[in-house]
């Protein structure tokens, strides 16, 4: 049974960047698409984009300009940086697990979750 | 905006069976996933696919679409249906993947 676990820093100033990183307790760590959703308050969920055990990544077009992933193997880490953040990047910060079934690449687990809230 | 379309809300009687839709170009090439939320809970994948449910998931959750809809029927929903449900595929140039609006549902 895989497990993730987001953790980083929860307050941010305009300006700064967003750190994030998600660990995988469990299961392979290749043959799975990892990656980033978020969740501002009240609102509906976005994908922003995801990264495979080899460094290959896919980016939202809205948020290419401002983020980057990176992946430890060796620690079974995956890592999200936002820059120039905003008060819209105010959100709770999903990672998960994208796995490809019947033809359609879904989303079977998920971490708790990570509150970062952006405010001078 | 989202490129795929869902009602804000819909409401349905204990018991009764209510369809929730999702519109977008992408699916008349692409399946949806979908995945229901409880508030303060991180999203669970309740449909995937052609009509897939995840182990421990009741089959009384079911997928269907046709052209550029999908759909996510509850036949006989309960009281622990009640949750906001999102769609989830890939965009128009397949390369990347977008979530519904979400709706919620509400079980009178």
């Amino acid at each position: 049974q895989v497990h993730l676990e987001e953790w980083g820093a929860g307050l941010l100033k305009p300006s700064e960047t967003l750190a994030l990183t998600c660990s995988v307790f469990g299961g392979s760590f290749t043959g799975y698409y990892w990656t980033w959703i978020r969740q501002p308050p009240g609102k509906g969920l976005e994908w922003i984009g995801d990264i495979v055990h080899s460094g290959e990544t896919s980016y939202t077009p809205s948020l290419k300009s401002r983020v980057s992933m990176s992946v430890d193997t060796s620690k079974t880490q995956f890592s999200l940086r936002l820059n120039s953040v905003t008060a819209a990047d105010t959100a709770v910060y999903y990672c998960a697990r994208g796995v490809v079934s019947e033809m359609v690449r879904y989303f079977d687990s998920w971490g708790q979750g990570a509150l970062v809230a952006v405010s001078s | 905006s989202s490129e795929l379309t869902q009602d804000p809300a819909v409401s349905v009687a204990l018991g009764q069976t209510v369809r929730i839709t999702c519109q977008g170009d992408a699916l008349t090439f692409y399946y949806a996933s979908w995945y229901q939320q409880k508030p303060g809970q991180a999203p669970v994948v309740v449909v995937y696919g052609k009509n897939n449910r995840p182990s421990g998931i009741p089959d009384r959750f079911s997928a269907s679409s046709s052209g550029n809809t999908a759909s996510l029927t509850i036949t006989g929903a309960q009281a622990e249906d009640e949750a906001d449900y999102y769609c989830n595929s890939r965009d128009r140039s397949g390369n990347h993947h977008v979530f519904g609006s979400g709706t919620t549902v509400t079980v009178l």
